[in-house]
């Protein structure tokens, strides 16, 4: 059974830092992996879409990678801004059913402070 | 482009009432559609998915049910609420195993 794990639970940083997300599953048959953000109340935001054939991703300060064989991938911050802040979350769609669903790890609520 | 609606954005249904969220995707035909919960403190749970008209997956055992009268149209029901079914509930749509899923904007339900 796939289970996705996302550490840290929570992380607190000044602005203007780089962080670094982490998400790992334990069944590497995926077929890809999203990386989404969700505002309090609010429904889930694509954020990055990574190909199982793929090792990375970008769109503007955001970097994700996916080391499938070691069953994990990254999100990468780069200058983080108080508009960051929010509860990021992973999500894999498994490589053997044709049903497209998502398992989600718990999130990372990120807290970026002016 | 596609969008997806989800309605009401809020709902307070005291125990044994019915239920009816309603989910409508526009810009995509075909699309597989999900209903996910997010209980407080807990990740997201997936409910129900369908891969076209009439066609419903239960993923977990409960109180709730699913429709797909249309194409682009998915419905989360009840007959009688119970207090577990609280939650905050989530509609999505992929149209291809290669694509995102997108994702409503949620409905919160309360049960008292």
């Amino acid at each position: 059974k796939q289970e996705v794990t996302q550490i840290p639970a929570a992380l607190s940083v000044p602005e203007g830092e780089n962080l670094v997300l982490n998400c790992s599953f334990t069944d590497s048959a995926i077929y890809n992996l999203q990386w989404f953000r969700q505002d309090p109340g609010k429904g889930l935001t694509s954020l990055l879409l990574i190909q199982s054939s793929q090792r990375e991703q970008t769109s503007g300060r955001l970097n994700a990678s996916l080391d499938k064989s070691s069953g994990r991938s990254t999100l990468y911050i780069a200058a983080s801004q108080p508009g960051d802040s929010a509860t990021y979350l992973c999500a894999v769609r498994a490589g053997s059913s044709n049903t497209g669903k998502l398992i989600f790890g718990q999130g990372t609520t990120l807290q970026v402070k002016p | 482009s596609q969008t997806i609606h989800q309605w009401p954005a809020t709902l307070v249904q005291p125990v044994g009432s019915p239920l009816s969220l309603e989910c409508t995707v526009e810009g995509t035909s075909n699309p597989n559609l999900y209903w996910y919960r997010q209980a407080a403190g807990r990740g997201l749970q997936l409910l129900f998915y369908s891969v076209g008209i009439g066609q419903i997956s239960s993923e977990v055992p409960q109180n709730l049910s699913a429709s797909r009268p249309q194409d682009r149209q998915f419905i989360l029901s009840s007959k009688k609420l119970l207090l577990s079914d609280s939650g905050f509930y989530l509609c999505a749509w992929i149209y291809h195993m290669n694509t995102e899923a997108f994702f409503g904007q949620g409905t919160r339900l309360t049960v008292v």
